[in-house]
């Protein structure tokens, strides 16, 4: 295991429902990401959170909804999606420093949450 | 734009033999590669990193290769195992933030008995 997890890992649900995803890390990392991994496309970046602080939103549209409350979790909170919106969620953390820039440090990935969207 | 195509999509091979896969990339200016193994609904986990002044580097029976000259990467997998069935990922990073880790679309590659 990486250190980091995610509930639910199956989630099916309907257009006008509410849900959330959560991630959890337990490496004291102080870096968390969501990415959305569909089919035959490269893993797309979608929010980055930094010491609890939001520093990336990718284009992401607002019916997708991040909250970071301290540095160990994670959640994603879903409502009106679209069927488009069906993919695996995968959420990462690193230890990001001073050397190398955003984005240099390696990010462990969770076991991601499948996501059907009927 | 930044970009990482990798090749081939997917591959099958016998398990004992060798295999490289490809990646090539556009990514400016480049910081780091990685390349990443992904089983099956799991998430992707990191096998090798590689900094521009790093030609090649080993972690068991997967070595990679870099060439930062024609932007080129491969990972070779040694006497392969049915373990190593999985997609693998080719990350590159350029400098300055977030929005510069481009990721592959991977190789699916299938080991069989």
């Amino acid at each position: 295991e990486t250190g980091v997890t995610q509930t639910p890992r199956h989630l099916v649900m309907g257009m006008t429902n509410k849900k959330s995803l959560k991630c959890e890390q337990h490496l004291g990392h102080n870096a968390m990401y969501w990415y959305k991994q569909s089919a035959k496309k490269p893993l797309e970046l979608m929010f980055v959170y930094n010491f609890k602080e939001q520093t990336e939103n990718n284009s992401v549209p607002s019916r997708f909804s991040p909250e970071c409350p301290n540095s160990s979790h994670l959640f994603l909170h879903l409502h009106t999606l679209q069927p488009e919106d069906s993919a695996l969620y995968l959420c990462a953390s690193s230890q990001e420093g001073l050397a190398g820039g955003p984005g240099s440090y390696e990010q462990y990935f969770g076991p991601g949450t499948r996501l059907t969207v009927t | 734009k930044n970009q990482v195509e990798q090749s081939p999509q997917s591959l099958i091979i016998l398990e004992g033999k060798n295999c490289t896969l490809q990646c090539n990339y556009t990514v400016s200016p480049f910081s780091n590669l990685r390349w990443y193994k992904q089983d099956t609904g799991r998430g992707p986990v990191s096998l090798t990193i590689m900094t521009f002044s790093e030609n090649t580097k080993s972690n068991g029976r997967y070595t990679a290769t870099l060439d930062a000259d024609t932007k080129q990467s491969s990972l070779h997998i040694t006497a392969s195992q049915l373990s190593d069935s999985a997609s693998y990922i080719c990350v590159v990073s350029a400098s300055g933030g977030y929005q510069k880790v481009t990721f592959g679309t991977g190789t699916k590659l299938q080991v069989i008995p």
